[in-house]
C-alpha cells in the first residue's frame, strides 16, 4: 500500500450504532488530519494530530472521537450520530504541522450515511 | 479567522480553451496557497502551490498567480483537456495547522 488509505470506503449506520473509521498513511509523515466534506460546503477541518498528540479540535461535537495510537494510524470513532453527519470523511497527512506550508496528502475518503 | 471565497462555483469550457478560477482570502498572515484537484471517488490531490514571496508559478499547462496586496490568487489552466474535468479547491494557510479551503469549483471540459 502506498499513500493514504481509508477503510471502509462506504458506511451506512443507524443513529444508535457505534462505528469507527480507519486511516493509515505509508508516507512517514508526522501529522494527520480528519476533514468533513459535505455537499456544497467547503472542506471542514475537524482534528489535527502531530506526533500522536491532538493539536487542533475545531469545535467538533463529542459524538466524534478521534484516536491516534501512532504516527501512521488515525481513527475516528462514531456514536449516536445524526442524519446531518452524513458526508464524505477525508483523512490527510503531511510531513509536519509546525513550520507547515506542507502538502497534505489525502486518502480517498469514507462515504458515511446516517439513517 | 481566515475566510476563503472561490469563484465561479461551476465552469464549463470547450476543450482547448483556457479556464480561470479565482480565490480571495481575508487573513493577511496567510502565506501558503495550494490548489487541489478532486476527481470523482477520490480525495483531493495537490496540483500546484505558491508561497507569499512569489507572484507567479507555472507548471506546464497550469499556473497560479498571487496578489498579496489585494489578497487574491488565481488558477489558470491552458489548453484544457477532458481529463481536467474535476472539482478544484483553493486553500490558504498561515504555515501552521490552519488550512482553510474554498468551497470548490466544478470544472467541465466539453469535447
Amino acid at each position: 500500500e502506498t499513500g493514504v488509505t481509508q477503510t471502509p470506503r462506504h458506511l451506512v449506520m443507524g443513529m444508535t450504532n457505534k462505528k469507527s473509521l480507519k486511516c493509515e498513511q505509508h508516507l512517514g509523515h508526522n501529522a494527520m488530519y480528519w476533514y468533513k466534506q459535505s455537499a456544497k460546503k467547503p472542506l471542514e477541518l475537524m482534528f489535527v494530530y502531530s506526533l500522536e498528540e491532538r493539536v487542533e479540535n475545531n469545535s467538533v461535537p463529542s459524538r466524534f472521537s478521534p484516536e491516534c495510537p501512532n504516527s501512521s494510524h488515525l481513527f475516528l470513532h462514531l456514536h449516536t450520530l445524526q442524519p446531518e453527519d452524513s458526508a464524505l470523511y477525508l483523512c490527510a497527512s503531511s510531513q509536519d504541522v509546525q513550520g507547515g506550508g506542507d502538502e497534505q496528502f489525502f486518502g480517498p475518503g469514507t462515504r458515511l450515511t446516517v439513517l | 479567522g481566515e475566510n476563503v471565497e472561490q469563484h465561479p462555483s461551476t465552469l464549463s469550457v470547450q476543450e482547448g480553451d483556457s479556464a480561470v478560477i479565482k480565490c480571495t482570502y481575508s487573513d493577511s498572515a496567510s502565506n501558503y496557497f495550494p490548489w487541489y484537484k478532486q476527481e470523482l471517488g477520490k480525495g483531493p490531490q495537490l496540483i500546484i502551490d505558491i508561497r507569499s514571496n512569489v507572484g507567479e508559478k507555472k507548471d506546464q499547462r497550469i499556473a497560479v498567480t498571487l496578489n498579496k496586496t489585494a489578497k487574491h490568487f488565481s488558477l489558470h489552466i491552458t489548453e484544457t483537456q477532458p481529463e481536467d474535468s474535476a472539482v478544484y479547491f483553493c486553500a490558504a494557510s498561515d504555515y501552521g495547522q490552519n488550512f482553510v479551503f474554498g468551497p470548490g469549483t466544478r470544472l467541465s471540459v466539453l469535447p
